[in-house]
């Protein structure tokens, strides 16, 4: 069983759509959740970063963790052709450099306009 | 503010060839890393430093040399290129608390 998994998609949603993009895991001691967002061709880039369980909202992007469960989530709102990439959830025990981070596979969305 | 720059861009090997791929950072970051991506694994740790001077090993680490000789740069060695090592790479750079921030990788072919 992998640490962390994540449905690969593709997701095609049309413009406007609430996208609702999700992770699982196992390691219990994971604190801090990350999303990458992959655009074609390019490095990941860090769309948000949490500590422990609860909610995080930026614009039209709110991250939410339940620890409980194991599971994360990534919500958009009001979905936009500019979305369309591959999202990549990420976890960590600790902060700083030295922690493992698992990455998950990713998850290709489209958003059609 | 340049970030995470990475070259070369594209390279393609033979078989048993040698290559080194840069990384150079420009945020003062203590801690580097390089990632290799390939289709439905994600991203994987090959090598990382958390600090000048400092290499550690990580999840896929055979085939691959790193030096850290100064904070600004990582360097990635490929001894003897194999087919396996067909990839994408990614260095990244990270201060705690922020998370990682990646260059735009290198694709390597190796035929």
């Amino acid at each position: 069983q992998k640490e962390v998994e994540q449905d690969p998609g593709p997701l095609s949603v049309p413009e406007g759509a609430i996208v609702s993009l999700n992770c699982t895991y196992s390691n219990s001691a994971f604190q801090y959740f990350m999303w990458y967002r992959q655009y074609s061709r390019k490095g990941p880039e860090l769309l948000m970063y949490t500590y422990s369980s609860g909610n995080k909202e930026d614009g039209r992007f709110t991250a939410q963790v339940d620890k409980s469960s194991k599971y994360i989530s990534l919500f958009i709102r009001d979905s936009q052709p500019s979305d369309s990439a591959t999202y990549l959830c990420a976890m960590s025990e600790g902060a700083a450099g030295g922690f493992k981070t698992i990455f998950g596979a990713g998850t290709r969305l489209f958003v059609k306009a | 503010n340049a970030g995470v720059t990475q070259t070369p861009k594209f390279r393609v090997l033979k078989t048993g060839q040698s290559m080194t791929l840069l990384c150079a950072q420009d945020m003062n970051h203590e801690y580097m890393y390089w990632y290799r991506q390939d289709p439905g694994m994600g991203l994987r740790l090959i090598h990382y430093s958390v600090g000048e001077g400092t290499t550690a090993k990580g999840e896929v680490p055979d085939g691959y040399n790193v030096s850290r000789l100064k904070k600004q740069n990582f360097l990635l060695g490929l001894e003897s290129a194999a087919p396996s090592q067909t990839s994408v790479y990614f260095c990244a750079s990270l201060t705690a608390g922020y998370g990682y921030t990646f260059g735009s990788g290198t694709r390597l072919t190796v035929v």
